[in-house]
């Protein structure tokens, strides 16, 4: 089974400082693709970065970067700068290679000015 | 504009009433599919479809139909929704290249609340 945790439900963050935000998953693929998305409170879901598992390098999206470790299985999000417009729902998910997306249950993030 | 349209964004309706949610995009994506959000769920799965006439079902697809007639349209249907399908739904889609990037792009949610 394809599962992914995110065991914080809640941040907070002063305003310019850095968060990390948690997150691992399992499955038995060997191929697949992991996800942090966005949920603001107008509830658009929006794509923040993206890493392809068979990536060593972790990606960086300005200033959002992830630590992602395969043999742990984890793929942390990291904000730095943290700005008010940051705070949103947090979704990390991954996609085997094909078809199916699985989400986490969410991490809300506060920025607090 | 790129986007992905879902129709009703609010409905309250009643056990047993079928309804029809509705889901287009004009970015001419091959892959659609729909999510159920539920507090401390998350997203969950309910169907998705990798082109026209190819369905397949996700996490949670009991009490759920789709249908793909055409690229821009994937509707959920509930034939006879039960309060235990009261959620937030969305819609996504996204392009095949042959496979998918993960890159979703997502309509902005149906509230719906059965009575």
């Amino acid at each position: 089974a394809q599962t992914v945790t995110q065991s914080q439900p809640e941040m907070s963050v002063q305003e310019a400082e850095t968060v990390t935000l948690s997150c691992t998953y399992d499955t038995s693929e060997n191929n697949y693709y992991l996800f942090w998305y966005k949920q603001p409170p107008s509830r658009q879901m929006i794509l923040v970065i993206r890493q392809e598992a068979y990536k060593q390098q972790n990606a960086t999206e300005n200033r959002f970067s992830v630590n992602f470790q395969k043999a742990a299985k984890s793929f942390s999000l990291k904000i730095s700068d943290s700005q008010l417009g940051d705070t949103a729902m947090y979704f990390c998910a991954f996609m085997i290679t094909g078809n199916q997306f699985y989400f986490g249950t969410g991490t809300s993030l506060t920025v607090i000015p | 504009e790129a986007q992905v349209t879902q129709n009703p964004r609010y409905l309250i309706t009643v056990t047993g009433k079928k309804l029809t949610v509705t889901c287009s995009q004009n970015m001419n994506h091959e892959y659609m599919s729909w999510y159920r959000q539920d507090p401390g769920l998350g997203l969950r799965q309910i169907y998705y479809s990798m082109n026209v006439e190819v369905t397949d079902k996700g996490d949670v697809p009991e009490g759920y139909k789709v249908s793909r007639k055409e690229k821009r349209n994937f509707p959920l249907i509930l034939e006879s929704p039960s309060p235990n399908q009261t959620s937030l739904y969305f819609c996504a889609s996204s392009l095949w290249l042959p496979i998918l990037t993960g890159e979703l792009f997502f309509g902005e949610g149906s509230r719906l609340t059965v009575l």
